[in-house]
């Protein structure tokens, strides 16, 4: 079966960094582009960025654009997320999702999230 | 940007009902829009795709309808475990996308 897991998250100050990891078993990664997506605590979802299955392509929301990177290394089924800059409206709940079908957009499979705050 | 407005903010319901949510788009969408549930303390998951088509395992009493900028989901007889929130997400701009503000479904 699907599983994404991830991890990373933490406390951390405004203006560090934080790297979050997403690991991918059941299927095979290498085929399926991926993404972050977030909810902020008691709020909505917002989509954070995305990686083509093979990374050659990378997009990111206009709230974190020039501040986190994407990347995956399909050898070991792990996704990341580099964040810098973390600002408190960062705070959130990190899933790691993957894309339904190829590069459709949608999200069909979710992990379970890793938490990130960003606070003084 | 693309915004997407949910209908009602919160629905009373009693098992066994029908169920309406509505998920209007500030410009046309086509069909490229998918409905979530998510329950308290668990990541969402995908009901339909493409406005009407319902993704696997998800059970036929949920439909999806719609196109251009307005859509509806439809629970034609809701069990107890269909009482959660629900999220519509547009991907017509992609690879930028954009989630309503949900919408919560309570027992009455």
């Amino acid at each position: 079966q699907v599983q994404l897991v991830e991890s990373g998250g933490g406390v951390v100050q405004p203006g560090r960094s934080l790297r979050l990891s997403c690991a991918a078993s059941g299927f095979t990664f290498s085929d399926y582009a991926m993404h972050w997506v977030r909810q902020a605590p008691g709020k909505g979802l917002e989509w954070v960025a995305v990686i083509s299955y093979d990374g050659t392509n990378e997009y990111f929301a206009d709230s974190v654009k020039g501040r986190f990177t994407i990347s995956r290394d399909n050898s070991k089924n792990t996704l990341h997320l580099q964040m810098n800059s973390l600002r408190p409206e960062d705070t959130a709940l990190y899933y790691c999702t993957r894309d339904s079908s190829g590069w459709s957009g949608f999200f069909d499979y979710w992990g379970q999230g890793t938490l990130v705050t960003v606070s003084s | 940007e693309i915004v997407l407005t949910q209908s009602p903010a919160t629905l009373s319901l009693s098992p066994g009902e029908r169920a309406t949510l509505s998920c209007r788009a500030s410009q046309s969408v086509s069909i490229y829009l998918a409905w979530y549930q998510q329950k308290p303390g668990q990541a969402p998951r995908l009901l339909i795709y493409n406005a009407s088509n319902r993704a696997a395992g998800i059970p036929a009493r949920f439909s999806g309808s719609g196109s251009g900028t307005d859509f509806t989901l439809t629970i034609s007889s809701l069990e107890p475990e269909d009482f959660a929130v629900y999220y519509c997400q547009q991907r017509s701009n992609w690879p930028s996308g954009s989630f309503g503000q949900g919408t919560k479904l309570e027992i009455k």
